[in-house]
C-alpha cells in the first residue's frame, strides 16, 4: 500500500547544481502538485498537473520545471539551485475534483548551499 | 485567490484540557474546507473534511470542526487533548478549481 512515494528523502546541493526529486502514486490519480514548506508560510503550491501532458504553474514556480509523461510519475526538476530553494518539498495526489483530498508523500529536505 | 488565516502559530495546551485551533477563510463562494495534521518529519495526514451536509464533522480520534459560512470560520476543537495529538495542524480551503490553497499552520503542543 504504498500511496505517493517520494526520492530523495534528503538531499544536500550547490548552489547551481541541479537535480531531480522524483514522485510516483499507484493510487491512478490524475492529479498531481508539488508543494514547499517552509516555516511560518504553510505550503505553496508550485506546479500541479491534472493528467499525463499536462502541468500549470502554481504560485511558486520560478526555477523549477516538470513533465507528466504518465499518470503514475510527476517529477520536479530544479534546473540550477539557489539557497533560496533550501525548504521541504511535499508531492500531492487526489482523485477526481472537486472534492477530493490530498495523499501526501513524506517530503524531501533540501538544503542549497 | 483564495486565502487561509490561522492566526495562532502556536497553542500550548496541557493534557485533558480543551483545544480551538482557529481557521477563517476568504471566499464568499462555495468552498471544501480541510483539516490536515502534520507528524514531526512526515508528511501530511488528513483530519477531517467537510465537502456539503451537516456543518459539523469529525474525526476518527475525537476531533470535529464546524463549518460557519457566515463568519467564513472552520475551527478544529478537541474536548480533551493528549500527548499524542502534538503536532502541527493546517487548515486547507478549495473551491471549484483544481488547487488546494493552505493556512500557514498552527504548531499544537501538549503539555504533561
Amino acid at each position: 500500500n504504498a500511496g505517493v512515494t517520494q526520492t530523495p528523502k534528503f538531499q544536500v546541493l550547490k548552489t547551481g547544481q541541479s537535480m531531480t526529486l522524483q514522485c510516483a502514486q499507484d493510487m491512478n490519480h490524475e492529479y498531481m502538485s508539488w508543494y514547499r514548506q517552509d516555516p511560518g508560510m504553510g505550503l505553496r503550491l508550485i506546479h500541479y498537473s491534472v493528467g499525463a501532458g499536462i502541468t500549470d504553474q502554481g504560485e511558486v514556480p520560478n526555477g523549477y520545471n516538470v513533465s507528466r509523461s504518465t499518470t503514475e510519475d510527476f517529477p520536479l526538476r530544479l534546473l540550477s539551485a539557489a539557497p533560496s530553494q533550501t525548504s521541504v518539498y511535499f508531492c500531492a495526489s487526489s482523485h477526481e475534483p472537486p472534492g477530493g483530498e490530498l495523499f501526501f508523500g513524506e517530503g524531501s529536505r533540501l538544503t542549497v548551499l | 485567490a483564495q486565502s487561509v488565516t490561522q492566526l495562532d502559530s502556536q497553542v500550548p495546551v496541557f493534557e485533558e484540557a480543551p483545544v480551538e485551533l482557529r481557521c477563517n477563510y476568504s471566499s464568499s463562494v462555495s468552498v471544501y474546507l480541510f483539516w490536515y495534521v502534520q507528524y514531526p518529519n512526515q508528511g501530511l495526514q488528513l483530519l477531517l473534511k467537510y465537502l456539503s451536509g451537516s456543518t459539523l464533522v469529525e474525526s476518527i480520534n475525537g476531533f470535529e470542526a464546524e463549518f460557519n459560512k457566515s463568519q467564513t470560520s472552520f475551527h478544529l476543537r478537541k474536548p480533551s487533548v493528549h500527548i499524542s495529538d502534538t503536532a502541527e495542524y493546517f487548515c486547507a480551503v478549495k473551491d471549484y478549481g483544481q488547487n488546494f490553497v493552505f493556512g500557514p499552520g498552527t504548531r499544537l503542543s501538549v503539555l504533561p
